[in-house]
Protein backbone atom coordinates (compact mmCIF):
# COMPACT_ATOMS: atom_id res chain seq x y z
CA UNK A 1 0.00 0.00 0.00
CA UNK A 2 1.69 3.46 -0.97
CA UNK A 3 2.60 5.12 1.80
CA UNK A 4 3.94 9.30 2.72
CA UNK A 5 7.40 8.89 3.81
CA UNK A 6 9.43 11.08 5.39
CA UNK A 7 13.27 11.66 6.35
CA UNK A 8 15.59 11.91 8.84
CA UNK A 9 13.28 10.20 11.22
CA UNK A 10 14.92 12.42 14.06
CA UNK A 11 17.30 15.55 13.61
CA UNK A 12 19.28 17.23 16.12
CA UNK A 13 20.39 21.17 15.10
CA UNK A 14 21.67 24.25 16.68
CA UNK A 15 19.89 27.11 17.36
CA UNK A 16 20.41 29.42 14.07
CA UNK A 17 21.35 26.68 11.83
CA UNK A 18 19.42 26.06 8.68
CA UNK A 19 17.53 22.52 8.17
CA UNK A 20 15.72 20.57 5.48
CA UNK A 21 13.04 18.39 6.39
CA UNK A 22 12.34 15.52 3.40
CA UNK A 23 9.10 14.04 2.33
CA UNK A 24 7.96 11.88 -0.37
CA UNK A 25 4.07 12.20 -0.42
CA UNK A 26 1.73 9.15 -2.19
CA UNK A 27 2.53 9.33 -6.14
CA UNK A 28 -0.73 10.32 -7.06
CA UNK A 29 -1.41 13.19 -4.64
CA UNK A 30 -1.95 16.46 -6.05
CA UNK A 31 -1.88 18.16 -2.33
CA UNK A 32 0.77 18.40 0.41
CA UNK A 33 0.86 19.65 3.56
CA UNK A 34 2.82 20.13 6.74
CA UNK A 35 1.69 19.89 10.34
CA UNK A 36 3.78 19.93 13.30
CA UNK A 37 2.89 18.38 16.57
CA UNK A 38 4.90 20.29 20.08
CA UNK A 39 5.49 17.41 22.92
CA UNK A 40 2.45 17.16 24.49
CA UNK A 41 0.12 19.56 22.70
CA UNK A 42 -1.95 19.75 19.56
CA UNK A 43 -1.02 18.77 15.83
CA UNK A 44 -0.89 21.98 14.12
CA UNK A 45 -1.13 22.85 10.83
CA UNK A 46 1.48 24.90 8.98
CA UNK A 47 1.50 24.96 5.28
CA UNK A 48 -0.58 23.22 2.19
CA UNK A 49 1.05 23.40 -1.07
CA UNK A 50 -1.35 22.78 -4.66
CA UNK A 51 0.07 23.37 -8.09
CA UNK A 52 3.60 24.10 -7.01
CA UNK A 53 2.51 26.68 -5.05
CA UNK A 54 1.37 27.32 -1.37
CA UNK A 55 -2.59 27.57 -1.02
CA UNK A 56 -2.91 28.34 2.64
CA UNK A 57 -0.56 28.95 5.61
CA UNK A 58 -0.75 29.42 9.27
CA UNK A 59 0.06 32.30 11.63
CA UNK A 60 3.26 29.74 12.34
CA UNK A 61 4.45 29.70 9.02
CA UNK A 62 6.39 33.02 9.26
CA UNK A 63 9.39 33.98 6.72
CA UNK A 64 11.77 31.35 8.90
CA UNK A 65 9.86 28.74 7.19
CA UNK A 66 9.99 27.89 2.92
CA UNK A 67 8.37 25.08 1.57
CA UNK A 68 9.44 23.56 -2.31
CA UNK A 69 8.85 20.69 -4.34
CA UNK A 70 12.01 20.34 -6.44
CA UNK A 71 11.36 17.67 -8.09
CA UNK A 72 8.42 15.00 -9.11
CA UNK A 73 8.99 13.34 -5.75
CA UNK A 74 10.09 15.25 -3.09
CA UNK A 75 8.28 18.12 -0.85
CA UNK A 76 10.67 19.65 1.34
CA UNK A 77 10.37 22.27 4.53
CA UNK A 78 12.80 24.43 5.30
CA UNK A 79 13.80 26.28 8.75
CA UNK A 80 15.97 28.80 7.96
CA UNK A 81 16.98 30.11 11.32
CA UNK A 82 15.90 27.46 13.89
CA UNK A 83 15.22 28.73 16.86
CA UNK A 84 14.25 26.47 20.55
CA UNK A 85 10.54 26.69 19.88
CA UNK A 86 10.98 25.03 16.35
CA UNK A 87 11.57 21.78 18.64
CA UNK A 88 8.78 19.34 17.46
CA UNK A 89 7.51 16.14 15.46
CA UNK A 90 6.86 17.46 12.01
CA UNK A 91 4.50 15.81 10.10
CA UNK A 92 4.43 15.80 6.01
CA UNK A 93 0.83 14.33 4.44
CA UNK A 94 -0.74 14.34 1.23
CA UNK A 95 -4.44 13.94 -0.58
CA UNK A 96 -5.52 12.76 -4.29
CA UNK A 97 -7.85 15.98 -4.13
CA UNK A 98 -8.79 19.24 -1.84
CA UNK A 99 -10.91 20.27 0.20
CA UNK A 100 -13.94 20.77 -2.48
CA UNK A 101 -12.99 17.25 -4.18
CA UNK A 102 -14.26 14.21 -2.87
CA UNK A 103 -10.71 12.68 -2.29
CA UNK A 104 -9.22 15.29 0.23
CA UNK A 105 -8.59 12.29 3.08
CA UNK A 106 -4.94 13.16 4.11
CA UNK A 107 -2.54 10.18 4.67
CA UNK A 108 0.88 11.36 6.91
CA UNK A 109 4.44 10.23 7.54
CA UNK A 110 5.68 8.99 10.34
CA UNK A 111 7.70 12.42 10.97
CA UNK A 112 10.39 13.96 11.87
CA UNK A 113 11.33 14.80 14.99
CA UNK A 114 13.67 18.08 15.44
CA UNK A 115 15.47 19.21 18.32
CA UNK A 116 16.77 22.51 18.42
CA UNK A 117 19.82 22.65 20.66
CA UNK B 1 -11.84 29.84 15.37
CA UNK B 2 -12.35 26.27 15.01
CA UNK B 3 -12.00 24.52 17.49
CA UNK B 4 -11.87 20.20 18.44
CA UNK B 5 -12.08 19.39 21.88
CA UNK B 6 -11.08 15.66 23.27
CA UNK B 7 -10.94 13.97 26.71
CA UNK B 8 -7.50 13.17 27.44
CA UNK B 9 -7.20 9.72 29.19
CA UNK B 10 -9.34 6.80 28.89
CA UNK B 11 -8.41 3.45 30.33
CA UNK B 12 -10.50 0.01 29.71
CA UNK B 13 -9.99 -3.53 30.05
CA UNK B 14 -9.41 -6.22 27.36
CA UNK B 15 -12.27 -7.32 25.65
CA UNK B 16 -14.51 -4.05 26.53
CA UNK B 17 -15.56 -1.42 24.66
CA UNK B 18 -13.86 1.92 24.55
CA UNK B 19 -15.56 5.33 23.00
CA UNK B 20 -13.48 8.14 23.00
CA UNK B 21 -15.63 11.31 21.83
CA UNK B 22 -14.92 14.34 20.46
CA UNK B 23 -16.77 18.09 20.04
CA UNK B 24 -15.71 20.57 17.16
CA UNK B 25 -17.28 23.65 16.25
CA UNK B 26 -16.68 24.14 12.71
CA UNK B 27 -20.46 23.43 10.90
CA UNK B 28 -19.10 23.71 7.10
CA UNK B 29 -16.80 19.90 7.80
CA UNK B 30 -16.97 18.19 5.07
CA UNK B 31 -15.13 14.93 6.57
CA UNK B 32 -14.12 14.47 10.28
CA UNK B 33 -11.89 12.08 11.10
CA UNK B 34 -10.24 9.51 13.58
CA UNK B 35 -6.16 8.86 13.45
CA UNK B 36 -4.05 7.06 15.84
CA UNK B 37 -0.97 7.72 16.99
CA UNK B 38 0.68 5.10 18.75
CA UNK B 39 4.08 5.69 20.81
CA UNK B 40 7.21 7.15 19.11
CA UNK B 41 5.23 6.72 15.57
CA UNK B 42 3.18 9.08 12.85
CA UNK B 43 -0.46 9.70 12.23
CA UNK B 44 -2.26 5.89 11.18
CA UNK B 45 -5.72 7.24 9.36
CA UNK B 46 -8.02 4.91 10.93
CA UNK B 47 -11.78 5.67 9.87
CA UNK B 48 -13.07 9.23 8.48
CA UNK B 49 -17.05 9.85 7.84
CA UNK B 50 -18.52 12.25 5.64
CA UNK B 51 -20.78 14.84 7.38
CA UNK B 52 -23.91 14.07 5.89
CA UNK B 53 -24.03 10.49 7.69
CA UNK B 54 -24.66 9.65 11.03
CA UNK B 55 -23.08 6.16 11.25
CA UNK B 56 -20.48 4.51 9.84
CA UNK B 57 -19.02 0.91 10.67
CA UNK B 58 -15.65 -0.14 9.92
CA UNK B 59 -14.71 -4.01 11.35
CA UNK B 60 -14.51 -3.63 15.19
CA UNK B 61 -15.05 0.41 14.93
CA UNK B 62 -17.92 2.56 14.95
CA UNK B 63 -17.96 6.37 14.35
CA UNK B 64 -21.50 8.17 14.97
CA UNK B 65 -21.92 11.82 14.66
CA UNK B 66 -24.23 14.65 15.60
CA UNK B 67 -24.39 16.82 13.66
CA UNK B 68 -26.40 18.87 15.57
CA UNK B 69 -24.50 18.71 18.87
CA UNK B 70 -21.10 18.63 16.74
CA UNK B 71 -20.23 15.36 18.32
CA UNK B 72 -18.75 12.71 17.25
CA UNK B 73 -17.51 9.44 18.65
CA UNK B 74 -15.03 6.67 18.18
CA UNK B 75 -16.29 3.57 19.46
CA UNK B 76 -13.53 0.31 19.70
CA UNK B 77 -15.42 -3.25 20.57
CA UNK B 78 -13.78 -6.29 21.95
CA UNK B 79 -10.90 -3.61 22.83
CA UNK B 80 -7.07 -5.46 22.37
CA UNK B 81 -3.92 -4.06 24.15
CA UNK B 82 -3.19 -3.50 20.75
CA UNK B 83 -5.42 -0.70 20.77
CA UNK B 84 -3.41 1.41 23.28
CA UNK B 85 -2.73 4.22 21.76
CA UNK B 86 -3.52 8.21 21.39
CA UNK B 87 -6.67 8.98 19.61
CA UNK B 88 -7.33 12.12 17.16
CA UNK B 89 -10.22 13.71 16.14
CA UNK B 90 -9.72 16.29 13.06
CA UNK B 91 -12.17 18.09 11.45
CA UNK B 92 -11.41 19.22 7.99
CA UNK B 93 -13.04 22.50 8.00
CA UNK B 94 -9.76 24.42 8.38
CA UNK B 95 -9.01 26.79 5.38
CA UNK B 96 -10.21 26.24 1.37
CA UNK B 97 -8.04 23.36 1.02
CA UNK B 98 -8.89 21.13 4.12
CA UNK B 99 -6.36 21.70 6.70
CA UNK B 100 -7.35 19.60 9.46
CA UNK B 101 -7.64 21.16 12.86
CA UNK B 102 -6.98 18.67 15.61
CA UNK B 103 -7.85 17.74 18.89
CA UNK B 104 -5.53 17.46 21.91
CA UNK B 105 -5.54 13.36 21.60
CA UNK B 106 -7.12 10.87 24.11
CA UNK B 107 -4.50 8.50 25.83
CA UNK B 108 -6.16 5.17 25.85
CA UNK B 109 -4.77 2.40 28.04
CA UNK B 110 -5.66 -1.18 28.03
CA UNK B 111 -5.25 -3.27 30.71
CA UNK B 112 -4.74 -6.51 30.12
Amino acid sequence: EPEVTQTPSHQVTQMGQEVILRCVPISNHLYFYWYRQILGQKVEFLVSFYNNEISEKSEIFDDQFSVERPDGSNFTLKIRSTKLEDSAMYFCASSRGGRVATQETQYFGPGTRLLVL
Amino acid sequence: GEDVEQSLFLSVREGDSSVINCTYTDSSSTYLYWYKQEPGAGLQLLTYIFSNMDMKQDQRLTVLLNKKDKHLSLRIADTQTGDSAIYFCADSGGGSQGNLIFGKGTKLSVKP
